[in-house]
């Protein structure tokens, strides 16, 4: 079935430094894609969102990139720091008008980003 | 108020008992999301209303009945659950079913013993 996944479940950092967080799709027609942040207790929080028609979109110290050729999707958290240390989720909505996932909030599944002081 | 509330925050039941979850939502959004969150797993998506009818329902137990009684309010009433059914289920809305604006709530913490 239609998918969203991640390539690393864990990534650790020092504080400072630049995060990269990846996701794979499958869905070809997913027309939106959005980052969200997790922490522990708490639910899903809006980090920053991408349509299809764009490649890049940046936002306060984040920036994500959309690479439909290879269906990639990247989250990028410049000078990381301990308050990023969550759970970060790529999501997409499907596009496919019709299709089983038109108009669905479907989840990858996760990256534990660390950030360690 | 752009949020989305949830109540209660933690639920501890018997496979006997009945109990409803609660999600609230001011912002006039007309789409409103039932998800269950496993640990370390994603949210999975359970129900969709738009416009207070119930458009997807994502297979699930007839043990989970959503209920959407105004454009604000959102139930999920649970009955004769089982222990796998201890998760965290949350509530979301958007402005309109599979728009761009998906709001979540912070979850009710659901156990089942």
């Amino acid at each position: 079935g239609e998918s969203v996944g991640l390539h690393l479940p864990t990534l650790s950092v020092q504080e400072g430094d630049n995060s990269i967080i990846n996701c794979a799709y499958s869905n070809s027609a997913s027309d939106y894609f959005i980052w969200y942040k997790q922490e522990s207790g708490k639910g899903p929080q809006f980090i920053i969102d991408i349509r299809s028609n764009m490649d890049k979109r940046q936002g306060q110290r984040v920036t994500v990139l959309l690479n439909k050729t290879v269906k990639h999707l990247s989250l990028q958290i410049a000078a990381t720091q301990p308050g990023d240390s969550a759970v970060y989720f790529c999501a997409e909505i499907g596009g496919n008008a019709g299709g089983t996932s038109y108009g669905k909030l479907t989840f990858g599944q996760g990256t534990i980003l660390t950030v360690h002081p | 108020d752009t949020e989305v509330t949830q109540t209660p925050k933690h639920l501890v039941m018997g496979m006997t008992n009945k109990k409803s979850l609660k999600c609230e939502q001011h912002m006039g959004h007309r789409a409103m999301y039932w998800y269950k969150q496993k640990a370390k797993k994603p949210p999975e998506l359970m129900f969709v209303y738009s416009y207070e009818k119930l458009s997807i329902n994502e297979s699930v137990p007839s043990r989970f009945s959503p209920e959407c009684p105004n454009s604000s309010l959102l139930n999920l009433h649970l009955h004769a659950l089982q222990p796998e059914d201890s998760a965290l289920y949350l509530c979301a809305s958007s402005p309109r079913t599979g728009l761009y604006g998906y709001t979540f709530g912070s979850g009710t913490r659901l156990t089942v013993v």
